[in-house]
């Protein structure tokens, strides 16, 4: 499957302030890429697909205006949380579609904690 | 995707096979079955996946019943670092598509 490098691993910020995640595929030239979030001692759900050089397609309640997503290559693509609060701590995990076994390669996931 | 149900949480002694069950009662001719586990605070991790053959690989076997409406994830050997939230996902073999997670089965691994 495809090799997924997710950064940072973990995010600290103030309330208010924007935050940018990377989610990038190192050996697969992906032209779609997903984007979950996380809550404690929930199960992943999905946020929106991420489509190389197209918009996004968002999940009914995620808004696109704060969860702004940008696919401009095959091997990268971004998540900022805009103007973060309190309640958009959450784990949130890119993933990759892979040839051939159609097996989702997922990143590390990236930690946001907003103060 | 067809839903699936699986056991909340389960225990397994580290060295004995750990045989984790997902039953996917409203599965349709052209849906698979895939395993994914997370370890806590990394990202999924593919396991393994199938039709209605029996399926083995290097993590682990699955089994599929004649029917196709339940499945059993087997890891031979379970270690510690088995400990994890194994999910079963039945859905439609198509490049791109998304993975949608349930509540999965929260294997603990005890010495």
């Amino acid at each position: 499957g495809a090799v997924v490098s997710q950064h940072p691993s973990w995010v600290i910020c103030k309330s208010g302030t924007s935050v940018k995640i990377e989610c990038r595929s190192l050996d697969f030239q992906a032209t779609t890429m997903f984007w979950y979030r996380q809550f404690p001692k929930q199960s992943l759900m999905l946020m929106a697909t991420s489509n190389e050089g197209s918009k996004a397609t968002y999940e009914q309640g995620v808004e696109k205006d704060k969860f702004l997503i940008n696919h401009a290559s095959l091997t990268l693509s971004t998540l900022t949380v805009t103007s973060a609060h309190p309640e958009d701590s959450s784990f949130y995990i890119c993933s990759v579609p892979s040839s051939g076994a159609n097996v989702l390669t997922f990143g590390a996931g990236s930690r946001l904690t907003v103060l | 995707d067809a839903k699936t149900t699986q056991p909340t949480s389960m225990d397994c002694a580290e060295g004995r096979a750990a045989n984790l069950p997902c039953n996917h009662s409203t599965i349709s001719g052209n849906e698979y079955v895939y395993w994914y586990r997370q370890i806590h605070s990394q990202g999924p991790q593919y396991i393994i996946h199938g039709l209605k053959n029996n399926e083995t690989n290097e993590m682990a076997s699955l089994i599929i019943t004649e029917d196709r409406k339940s499945s059993t994830l087997i890891l031979p050997h379970a270690t510690l670092r088995d400990t994890a939230v194994y999910y079963c996902i039945v859905r439609v073999y198509n490049a791109g598509n998304m993975l949608t997670f349930g509540g999965g089965t929260r294997l603990m691994v005890k010495p």
